[in-house]
């Protein structure tokens, strides 16, 4: 069945510099992958879109890459700032059964002053 | 607005009785579905549902049930069967289509003792 990792240690960084999370799949090839944004005690909040066909999409200070020789997803939050601590999700389709989205487990990202 | 309301933030009972949580939408989307978070856990799908009268088992269906009679609204029912019961809850709906981004509500946080 389809796998998806992502680091599960939290990341701590200092503000202004360059966060980079990794996302991993195993066992099938996703047309595209989504990431998402989960504050403590919210649902989460849907960011960006990359399709397989993209190699980097950008929406402001996020960059998101997709390497489908490598089965990874990389999301970066350029310039960081402490608002951007939060957990981020990835999200690919499902391989089988439409509707039966599944989400890694997400990393906790938190920027320091 | 448009969004998901899910009702209420927070709900106790007692074990050994039977629980439904709310979840509504005025987004007019087809796709409707439950997960499961727990603390520093990643979500877990419990039931989704793609159109008004039918629905599907996710991955953690047992001790929950569902129903879809309407389209703005998928309530989840936590039933005596389900073992462990005590957990965040997000509901989430979104466009029937491949690509279309979940929309999630801000959750319920459940506590049976």
């Amino acid at each position: 069945s389809q796998k998806i990792e992502q680091n599960s240690e939290a990341l701590n960084i200092q503000e202004g510099k360059t966060a980079t999370l990794t996302c991993n799949y195993t066992n099938y090839s996703p047309a595209y992958l989504q990431w998402y944004r989960q504050d403590p005690g919210r649902g989460p909040v849907f960011l960006l879109l990359i399709r397989e066909n993209e190699k980097e999409k950008r929406k402001e200070r996020l960059k998101v890459t997709f390497d489908t020789t490598l089965k990874q997803s990389l999301f970066h939050i350029t310039a960081s700032q402490p608002a951007d601590s939060a957990t981020y999700l990835c999200a690919p389709p499902p391989a089988d059964s439409w509707g039966k989205f599944q989400f890694g487990a997400g990393t906790q990202v938190v920027v320091t002053p | 607005d448009g969004g998901i309301t899910q009702s209420p933030k927070y709900l106790f009972r007692k074990e050994g009785q039977n629980v439904t949580l709310s979840c509504e939408q005025n987004l007019n989307h087809d796709a409707m579905y439950w997960y499961r978070q727990d603390p520093g856990q990643g979500l877990r799908l419990i039931y989704y549902s793609q159109i008004v009268n039918d629905f599907q088992k996710g991955d953690i269906a047992e001790g929950y049930s569902v129903s879809r009679e309407k389209k703005e609204s998928f309530p989840l029912t936590v039933t005596s069967a389900q073992k462990n019961p005590t957990a965040f809850y997000l509901c989430a709906s979104s466009i029937r289509g491949a690509d279309s981004p979940l929309h999630f509500g801000n959750g319920t946080r459940l506590t049976v003792t």
